[in-house]
């Protein structure tokens, strides 16, 4: 049972025009959601996250918009670089509940490719 | 501060054959877990542990053990390799904080092939 669930595999943009990553979930104890990106031959990094408390958490040309009746979260990216190229996974975890120590569920991942 | 760091890099092993993946960190952090990654099916938790002597199961443990005898390092032992466990293998960590969840930072990953 895929409780985060990326369904689009792969996305392609020009550069300097809006990307937008989607991201649902069907775990309705997730309060926090975090987006990690990965380059090829290297471990996943932190982009970006927001908590349930919260609808929009912007970061420079990154946003995270969160949904919490339709439990969906979508990532923007503007304007998009080349740079911005990467396998992006959306991240869940019940933080608040106490018990569950950080454990983070993952999406299967979107390919984003920014063309120049 | 050189993060979180995996060894091997890659490792080829036979069936049936037994090793270790390193993870070691240096930023004193609480929480350390294995994830492996498999094509289509992004990072799956494999065990995790919340302090020095204390693991549990996350989603895939069978045929992983674990064990945590100190705050820096995390090993992850496969027993008897199988052909299913051909994947990157990852681990993480990150300050633990009750009711609330921190940013895991994760290793450069281990590339294990099983034939």
């Amino acid at each position: 049972d895929q409780q985060v669930k990326q369904n689009s595999p792969s996305l392609s943009v020009q550069e300097g025009r809006i990307s937008i990553l989607n991201c649902d979930y069907t775990n309705s104890m997730f309060d926090y959601f975090l987006w990690y990106k990965k380059y090829p031959a290297e471990g996943p990094t932190f982009l970006i996250s927001i908590s349930s408390i919260k609808d929009k958490n912007e970061d420079g040309r990154f946003t995270v918009f969160l949904n919490k009746s339709a439990k969906h979260l979508s990532l923007h990216i503007v304007p998009s670089q080349p740079g911005d190229s990467a396998v992006y996974f959306c991240a869940a975890s019940a933080g608040a509940g106490g018990t569950s120590y950080g454990k983070l569920t993952f999406g299967q991942g979107t390919i984003l490719t920014v063309h120049p | 501060n050189a993060g979180v760091t995996q060894t091997p890099k890659f490792q080829v092993l036979k069936t049936g054959q037994s090793m270790t993946l390193q993870c070691a960190q240096d930023m004193n952090h609480e929480y350390m877990s294995w994830y492996r990654q498999d094509p289509g099916m992004g990072l799956r938790l494999i065990h995790y542990s919340v302090g020095a002597g204390i693991t549990d199961q996350g989603e895939v443990p069978n045929g992983y053990n674990v064990s945590r005898s100190t705050t820096e390092d995390f090993p992850l032992r496969l027993l008897s390799a199988a052909p299913s466990q051909t994947s990157v293998y990852f681990c993480a960590s990150s300050y633990l904080r009750a009711g609330a969840t921190d940013t895991q930072y994760f290793g450069p990953g281990t590339r294990l092939t099983v034939l």
